[in-house]
């Protein structure tokens, strides 16, 4: 069963870049099957996809923060991250990292999701 | 981007009873390929969104049959025939039609 865990620092400076790694267990993150990706959720703004990126290395940002945002695999150890950068109070939320199918359109499953704080 | 919009957002309901969730969509959600990617997700609290339907209608592995989803179009509905104690949580429609993908806001579903 796949399984996802999100792990990084949870308080980040303003103007410094976020950055965080989902490591994958009972799967491959070098499988066809999925996309790997991004989502945070706060409560200003709810929900939100930050993007996902393919096992050829293709990648897909929300256009909302395609300047700031950065994915990529780690394949030696079977983990994926993120990077934000130039970070403010707006960026402050849970963020999950989950699979993406790109037959069915939807997200999941999903890690536990860790909450990044931004404040000096 | 699409908003999608969902009402109400906190709806009490009474152990037993049915409950309905409605989704409305910015734009129509049929998808070049013929097909409607409108998801439904349940978050209890303290967790991370699970799966519960896709493409309108599909329950995800594992979902009750009390789950169902219907709509077309731009709009969509989620409804739980007899809600039990473990339905406590916030539900969410998203669309994958459209990128970005984006999320309703949110229901919340609790106990009267």
């Amino acid at each position: 069963q796949l399984q996802l865990q999100e792990s990084g620092p949870g308080l980040v400076k303003p103007s410094e870049t976020l950055s965080l790694t989902c490591t994958v267990s009972g799967g491959s993150i070098r499988s066809s099957t999925y996309y790997w990706a991004w989502i945070r959720q706060s409560p200003g703004k709810g929900l939100e996809v930050i993007g996902s990126m393919y096992y050829s290395g293709s990648t897909y940002y929300n256009p909302s923060l395609r300047n700031r945002v950065s994915i990529s695999a780690d394949t030696s150890r079977n983990q994926f991250s993120l990077k934000l950068s130039s970070v403010t109070a707006a960026d402050t939320a849970i963020y999950y990292c989950g699979t993406y199918s790109d037959y069915l359109k939807w997200y999941g499953p999903w890690g536990q999701g860790i909450l990044v704080t931004v404040s000096s | 981007d699409v908003v999608m919009t969902q009402s109400p957002l906190s709806l009490p309901v009474t152990l037993g009873q049915p409950a309905s969730i409605s989704c409305r969509s910015s734009q129509g959600l049929v998808h070049s390929d013929g097909n409607t990617y409108l998801n439904w997700f349940q978050q209890r609290p303290g967790q991370s969104p699970r799966r519960l339907i896709h493409r309108v209608s599909n329950r995800d592995s594992g979902v009750p049959d009390r789950f169902s989803g219907s709509g077309s179009g731009a709009d969509f509905a989620l409804k739980i025939s007899r809600v039990e104690a473990e339905d406590i949580g916030v539900y969410y429609c998203m669309q994958g039609t459209h990128w970005p993908h984006t999320f309703g806001q949110g229901t919340k579903l609790e106990i009267k």
